[in-house]
């Protein structure tokens, strides 16, 4: 069965770079989330968007912004980078918003970003 | 604000035993409690969900339940493989957080053969 799909999977960036994660749901899934594990921490939610609209905000810095696209795939993109960033960055879907639906949370494989 | 808890942080078993991993929340007010395994640098796989009006659920080998009055959640893993060795999630899905899950620490779960 097809799963989130995120792409890079793996970025290095220096600091005060820019980085554009990229998340592609499961099929006919329309709510997205982002969330952001630092080592050795439990996943924090960053933002989620359902239909195309953001439906949910975290504790994204206002240097990360978001969107969800007509397709349904999401871009997270990070400006200003700072070594604290360094971090995997996990994508989920769910078919319609979880906290309505009931529905199961699957994750993709996540984007390691490391910034040096 | 939700909090999570796992206990213990890591566990080391032989194959073959039966354990249980604890999560503890301590607002009952959730709408569901999804359990997730995590291998070493790569991404969450959900093993079960469980809704607020539900027990239990269970997949395989893994027994999970659901204790609201107490805030309580278990996984139940019955006879242990060296292919269970991951971390064990818990995340607990608010009735008042829109659809941001709060993640305990997980459990570091080592099955030696």
């Amino acid at each position: 069965a097809a799963g989130v799909i995120q792409s890079p999977r793996h970025l290095i960036k220096e600091k005060r770079e820019t980085a554009t994660l990229k998340c592609y749901p499961i099929p006919r899934h329309d709510t997205v989330y982002w969330y952001q594990q630092g080592p050795g921490q439990d996943p924090q939610f960053l933002i989620s968007f359902y239909e195309k609209m953001q439906s949910d905000k975290g504790s994204i810095p206002d240097r990360f912004s978001a969107q969800q696209f007509s397709d349904y795939h999401s871009e997270l993109n990070m400006s200003s980078l700072e070594l604290g960033d360094s971090a995997l960055y996990f994508c989920a879907s769910s078919k319609a918003g979880a906290a309505f639906s009931g529905n199961t949370i699957y994750f993709g494989e996540g984007s390691w970003l490391t910034v040096v | 604000k939700q909090e999570v808890t796992q206990i213990p942080a890591a566990l080391s078993v032989p194959e073959g035993e039966n354990l249980v991993l604890n999560c503890s929340f301590t607002d009952s007010a959730i709408y569901n409690l999804q359990w997730f395994r995590q291998d070493p640098g790569k991404g969450l796989t959900s093993l079960l969900l469980i809704q607020s009006s539900q027990r239990e659920q269970t997949s395989g080998r893994l027994n999970a339940s659901l204790d609201k009055s107490s805030g309580r959640s278990t996984l139940y893993i019955a006879a242990s493989q060296p292919g269970d060795s991951a971390t064990y999630l818990c995340a607990a899905l608010l009735n008042n957080a829109g659809n941001m899950l709060t993640f305990g620490g997980g459990t570091r779960l080592m099955v030696k053969p």
